[in-house]
């Protein structure tokens, strides 16, 4: 089992809908979860952080953390064709662990 | 304030040479980590460094490897060069705390050919 899962996707949604993506952990240790996106060709940028368990609001992002069941989830709100994009997760493994464990990237495509 | 800065942008070599690839954190920040970037996979941890001193290395060969300069700023190495090399290195800044968020600079694409 690896670490960090993603579905690798495509995640296909319309225009003004919800995009729910998911994100499993291997290590009940793990205390730092990220989502970053990235855009084709470009780098990867934070979109958010979450390390307490329950729901984190950033305007039209929620990050969602369950630790008793391993999961990381970011849902995005009235999803525009700009948020197409790959979604990765990243967990630090292991509480105190200083370098984060990247999954293979969710795709998501935002179509009008 | 300007974010972590990578260069070269882009680069091809053929195989058996040998590429440096630099980076420069956030101002203030200690810590340098090094990835790999495989077109449809999630970075893949290289180096991390803090405060000149190598604090973690991912599974990667000898052939690869780093330092650390007195103002922070970054090197990457990498000797005789694979094709399987070809990918994105990507070059992410921290305070150095664990846990804590990592910024990642724009990248250096690299061709092997």
């Amino acid at each position: 089992q690896k670490e960090v899962e993603q579905n690798s996707g495509p995640l296909s949604v319309p225009e003004g809908a919800i995009a729910s993506l998911n994100c499993t952990y291997s290590d009940r240790g793990s205390q730092s979860f990220f989502w970053y996106r990235q855009y084709s060709g470009k780098s990867p940028e934070l979109i958010m952080f979450i390390y307490s368990n329950g729901d984190k609001e950033d305007g039209r992002f929620t990050a969602q953390l369950n630790k008793a069941s391993q999961y990381v989830s970011l849902l995005i709100r009235d999803s525009q064709p700009s948020d197409s994009a790959t979604y990765l997760c990243a967990v630090n493994i292991r509480g105190g662990s200083y370098i984060p464990t990247f999954g293979r990237g969710t795709s998501l495509i935002v179509h009008p | 304030d300007a974010g972590v800065t990578q260069s070269p942008t882009h680069l091809i070599k053929t195989r058996g040479q040998h590429v440096t690839l630099r980076c420069s954190p956030i101002s203030g920040h200690k810590s340098v980590s090094w990835y790999q970037q495989v077109l449809g996979q999630g970075p893949q941890f290289i180096f991390q460094y803090y405060e000149k001193e190598e604090r973690g290395r991912g599974n990667f060969p000898d052939r690869f490897s780093a330092r650390q300069f007195p103002n922070y700023s970054s090197e990457l190495n990498v000797n005789a060069l694979l094709l399987g090399d070809s990918a994105l290195y990507l070059c992410a800044s921290s305070a150095g705390n664990p846990g804590e968020t990592q910024y990642f600079g724009p990248g250096t694409r690299l061709l092997v050919l």
